[in-house]
C-alpha cells in the first residue's frame, strides 16, 4: 500500500513569506504528526491531528498552525518565514497515534 | 516521557551483528521503549518496539533488561544499507501522549 505521501519535497521560500506543506497519510491512517529536524535541534515534534482535532502541540510559535481534513490529509502552515524556519518537515501517520508511525520523505524547505 | 542515553557513534563490519546500547534508567511502567532508525536525508523508519519481554521482528531484535532501565537493539547480519542514524526513544504506549520525543541518537557506520 501506497505510504505516506509529502509534497513538495523542495521549496525555497524569501523570509516574510508564508508556505503551506501538505502530507497524506496511509489510507485507514486517521492520526498525523508534524515534525521539524534541522542540525542544531535534531527532531522536534510541532503538533498531532486525529479526525480533524489537534491532540497535541509542540513547543513552537503560533506562526506555525496545520489542520486535517475529513479524508484524515494534513496540512502545516508557516507565516511570516525566518532564516531559522529552514528545515526538513516530517509528516508522519498512525492508524490510532498509539504505537508505530510510518513517516514519509519530508519537504525541504530553505527560507533565504 | 523517560529520558534516553545513546552513545553518538558506532562502527560496526558487514555481515557481523550491530548491538546498539540505549540507557532509558527512570523509565515507568507503562513505557515502552521505541527504536527507529533514520538514513540520511529520509524520513525515521519504525525498527521494533517492547514493554518488558524481549521482541524480534524481520529487521533486529530487542533486548530489554529485567530492570527495565536499558535495551539493547540487535541487528544480527549488518549490512552496507544499515548505515544510519537509530533513535531509542521511550513513551506511553497510547493514552493521551501522542509525539515521540527523538534525542540525538546513535550513528552507525557499517563498513565493507
Amino acid at each position: 500500500k501506497a505510504g505516506v505521501t509529502q509534497t513538495p519535497r523542495y521549496l525555497i521560500k524569501t523570509r516574510g513569506q508564508q508556505v503551506t506543506l501538505s502530507c497524506s497519510p496511509i489510507s485507514g491512517h486517521r492520526s498525523v504528526s508534524w515534525y521539524q529536524q534541522t542540525p542544531g535541534q535534531g527532531l522536534q515534534f510541532l503538533f498531532e491531528y486525529f479526525s480533524e482535532t489537534q491532540r497535541n502541540k509542540g513547543n513552537f510559535p503560533g506562526r506555525f498552525s496545520g489542520r486535517q481534513f475529513s479524508n484524515s490529509r494534513s496540512e502545516m502552515n508557516v507565516s511570516t518565514l525566518e532564516l531559522g524556519d529552514s528545515a526538513l518537515y516530517l509528516c508522519a501517520s498512525s492508524s490510532t497515534g498509539g504505537l508505530g508511525y510510518t513517516f514519509g520523505s519530508g519537504t525541504r524547505l530553505t527560507v533565504v | 516521557d523517560a529520558k534516553t542515553t545513546q552513545p553518538p557513534s558506532m562502527d560496526c563490519a558487514e555481515g557481523r551483528a550491530a548491538n546498539l546500547p540505549c540507557n532509558h534508567s527512570t523509565i515507568s511502567g507503562n513505557e515502552y521503549v521505541y527504536w527507529y532508525r533514520q538514513i540520511h536525508s529520509q524520513g525515521p523508519q519504525y525498527i521494533i518496539h517492547g514493554l518488558k519481554n524481549n521482541e524480534t521482528n524481520e529487521m533486529a531484535s530487542l533486548i530489554i533488561t529485567e530492570d527495565r532501565k536499558s535495551s539493547t537493539l540487535i541487528l544480527p547480519h549488518a549490512t552496507l544499507r544499515d548505515t544510519a542514524v537509530y533513535y531509542c526513544i521511550v513513551r506511553v504506549g497510547g493514552g493521551s501522549n501522542y509525539k515521540l520525543t527523538f534525542g540525538k541518537g546513535t550513528l552507525l557506520t557499517v563498513n565493507p
